[in-house]
């Protein structure tokens, strides 16, 4: 079945570091990616999303690129600020008919001042 | 506010007793997903609904069910319960599940005592 493996965190980063967090995938098909952000005490956001191959998915400074023969969809991000702080959720969608989305385990970052 | 309306917010009850949990979704979706997420296990999906129909089952307990009424608001019932049950429950709608993404409720956070 289809599955997203992310890294584990907590990832503690100062303030203006650069971040990176790793998610591969496994899917039959061409599934669509997404990150999702969770800020305390909130819902899941749709931060960005890539729906096919070499698609690069950007939001608010962070940005992705769909690589289908590493099959891997990192997160990055220039320079972090402490606002950033939340746990983020790699995704994916199997396209055709009405499948799930199917998340990882969520990577929790601190960005500290 | 993501448009997607989830009651009550917070929910405390003991052990044996039944609870309701209320999603409206965003106007206009018509596919409502709900999902558990606690500290251990992560975001488990559970089950989906589209315009009223049952589309497809995750990993839900036979002591919980679901549906869809008309209106497209959707309820998860949960019975029996135990401490382990415990957890934050989402609400996400979309349109489709193809490659749109969900949106997501505020959750409704369950403690059985």
């Amino acid at each position: 079945g289809d599955s997203v493996t992310q890294m584990e965190g907590p990832v503690t980063l100062s303030e203006e570091a650069f971040l990176t967090i790793n998610c591969t995938y496994t899917a039959t098909g061409y599934p669509s990616l997404f990150w999702y952000v969770q800020y305390p005490g909130e819902g899941l956001q749709l931060l960005l999303k890539a729906t096919k191959a070499d698609d690069k998915g950007s939001n608010k400074g962070f940005e992705a690129t769909y690589r289908k023969e590493t099959t891997s969809f990192h997160l990055e991000k220039g320079s972090v600020q402490v606002s950033d702080s939340a746990v983020y959720f790699c995704a994916l969608s199997d396209r055709g008919g009405y499948q799930k989305v199917t998340f990882g385990i969520g990577t929790k970052l601190q960005v500290i001042p | 506010d993501s448009g997607v309306t989830q009651t009550p917010k917070h929910l405390i009850t003991a052990t044996g007793q039944r609870v309701t949990l209320r999603c409206s979704p965003r106007s206009g979706d018509l596919s409502v997903y709900w999902y558990q997420q606690s500290l251990d296990q992560g975001l488990q999906f559970l089950i989906q609904y589209y315009n009223g129909e049952e589309r497809a089952k995750g990993n839900i307990l036979e002591r919980f069910s679901a549906q869809q009424f008309p209106d497209l608001h959707s309820e998860l019932n949960l019975s029996s319960l135990e401490l382990g049950d415990s957890a934050l429950y989402f609400c996400a709608s979309s349109v489709t599940s193809q490659g749109d993404g969900y949106t997501f409720g505020s959750g409704t956070r369950l403690t059985v005592v």
